[in-house]
């Protein structure tokens, strides 16, 4: 089975601009959740969607926003991008069924904004 | 809400030595998962071991094994053996939608 798979690997975007990032999660998952990972805060929850729904958000200004298709994939967008946006976001996908509720990260998108 | 600690921020290993890193986590559940996460240079996370709070017996996967306390809510992780390919960040995990990290604990093996 592919694993969880993130595009880009890599962006470079400058102030102001906008950006999506894509995530396919691993087949017959349903629940995708996004994280943002910078030195200083470490790993912070964006959102989450199930079945094209936002589960659950974390606390992030409206600039940050998200969306499933019916084919479980994810993307989110930045817009109005700032400095502190530069970070590396990772997509991770889970089975609901799963009592343990393991997530599958993919290997991230490092965004660099200038 | 819980609440994921991790004291250690660096940690540094011989290889073929042993290391322990903390982990303490606060909830008002009874029955839960908590996980480690490993996150090598090249960024992608892996679930490192996992282990059920409703379970008396720590978990173990070959190299790798946990010491769980529940009344005391700690989770550390011992890692037998180290090898350079432990080098990594190293992540405790409430096992939730979303994930309840703590900060990680950076592994440096030595060789």
């Amino acid at each position: 089975k592919a694993g969880v798979t993130q595009t880009p690997r890599y962006l470079i975007k400058t102030r102001g601009q906008q950006v999506t990032l894509s995530c396919s999660p691993i087949s017959g998952h349903r629940s995708v959740s996004w994280y943002q990972q910078t030195p200083g805060q470490g790993l912070q929850f964006l959102f989450e969607y199930f079945s094209e729904t936002q589960r659950n958000k974390g606390n992030f200004p409206g600039r940050f926003s998200g969306r499933q298709f019916s084919n479980s994939r994810s993307e989110m967008n930045v817009s109005t991008l700032e400095l502190g946006d530069s970070a590396l976001y990772l997509c991770a996908s889970s089975l609901v069924e799963r009592a343990d509720n393991e997530q599958f990260f993919g290997p991230g998108t490092r965004l660099t904004v200038l | 809400a819980q609440t994921v600690t991790q004291s250690q921020p660096e940690m540094s290993v011989q290889e073929a030595e042993t290391v322990t890193l903390s982990c303490t986590y606060d909830t008002s559940e009874n029955n839960y998962y908590l996980f480690w996460y490993k996150q090598p240079p090249s960024r992608q996370m892996i679930l490192v071991i996992r282990q059920e709070a409703y379970k008396q017996q720590n978990a173990t996967e070959n190299r790798f094994s946990v010491n769980f306390q529940k009344a005391a809510k700690s989770f550390s992780l011992k890692i037998s053996d180290s090898q350079l390919g432990d080098t990594a960040m190293y992540f405790c995990a409430f096992a939730k939608i979303p994930l309840v990290f703590g900060k990680g604990t950076r592994l440096s093996v030595i060789a």
